[in-house]
């Protein structure tokens, strides 16, 4: 079945550091990635939508400077938390879908972000 | 705007019986997705069981199965033969159909499930 590959899993750093995670979509072809939140037993916050070659939909109240969104090919997107804070350490998961009417979303194993 | 709502925060079953979770949405549109995710401890998203809004056919997986309800706008996942591996978080989400696999899920607030030994 389709996979979606989320890297790292687990990331500490310190505060002040720009952390990079990558989801890739491994055995099919996505043209939008969605990156999405979650707080301890919460649901998941849809952060943006991210779409190949064009720039990303952001959700209303998420920073756009603070999360920068790539998406340079049809199977890797990246997210990148800049200037890592305290207040960001949360798990952060991406999915993605084919590019079919009826495809469900895949997600990733989701990555957990600790800012010291 | 649409919604999905679980009004049911936690529930416990017991090993080998069955459990019905409840799952209502509000949306304006004829066409849509409904899922059912799971996502044990490790936290990874597991796809459950997923209807289509246009098949009256309820969909059914193995031990799982939906009661989807169109006019009433309620979409309940029923686990039979409970399993203790089943003990997860479980979250109904919302699909519009327009615009493709590009739209975004919707997803409820989710509901944690034990399964008592």
């Amino acid at each position: 079945g389709a996979v979606v590959s989320q890297h790292p899993s687990r990331v500490i750093c310190k505060s002040g550091t720009s952390v990079k995670i990558e989801c890739r979509s491994l055995d099919f072809q996505a043209t939008t990635m969605f990156w999405y939140r979650q707080f301890p037993k919460q649901s998941l916050m849809l952060m943006a939508t991210s779409n190949e070659g064009s720039k990303a939909t952001y959700e209303q109240g998420v920073e756009k400077d603070k999360f920068l969104i790539n998406h340079a090919s049809l199977t890797l997107s990246t997210l990148t938390v800049t200037s890592a804070h305290p207040e960001d350490s949360s798990f952060y998961i991406c999915s993605a879908s084919g590019t079919g009417k009826n495809q469900p979303q895949h997600f990733g194993d989701g990555t957990r972000l600790s800012i010291l | 705007a649409q919604t999905v709502t679980q009004s049911q925060p936690e529930m416990s079953v017991q090993e080998a019986e069955t459990v019905t979770l409840s799952c209502t949405y509000d949306t304006s549109e004829s066409d849509y997705y409904l899922f059912w995710y799971k996502q044990p401890p490790s936290r990874q998203m597991i796809l459950v069981i997923r209807q289509e809004a246009y098949k009256q056919q309820n969909a059914t997986e193995n031990r799982f199965s939906v009661n989807f309800q169109k006019a009433a706008k309620s979409f309940s996942l029923k686990i039979s033969d409970s399993q203790l591996g089943d003990a997860a978080m479980y979250f109904c989400a919302y699909r519009s159909a327009v615009g493709g696999a590009t739209n975004k899920l919707i997803f409820g607030t989710g509901t944690l499930l034990a399964v008592q030994p």
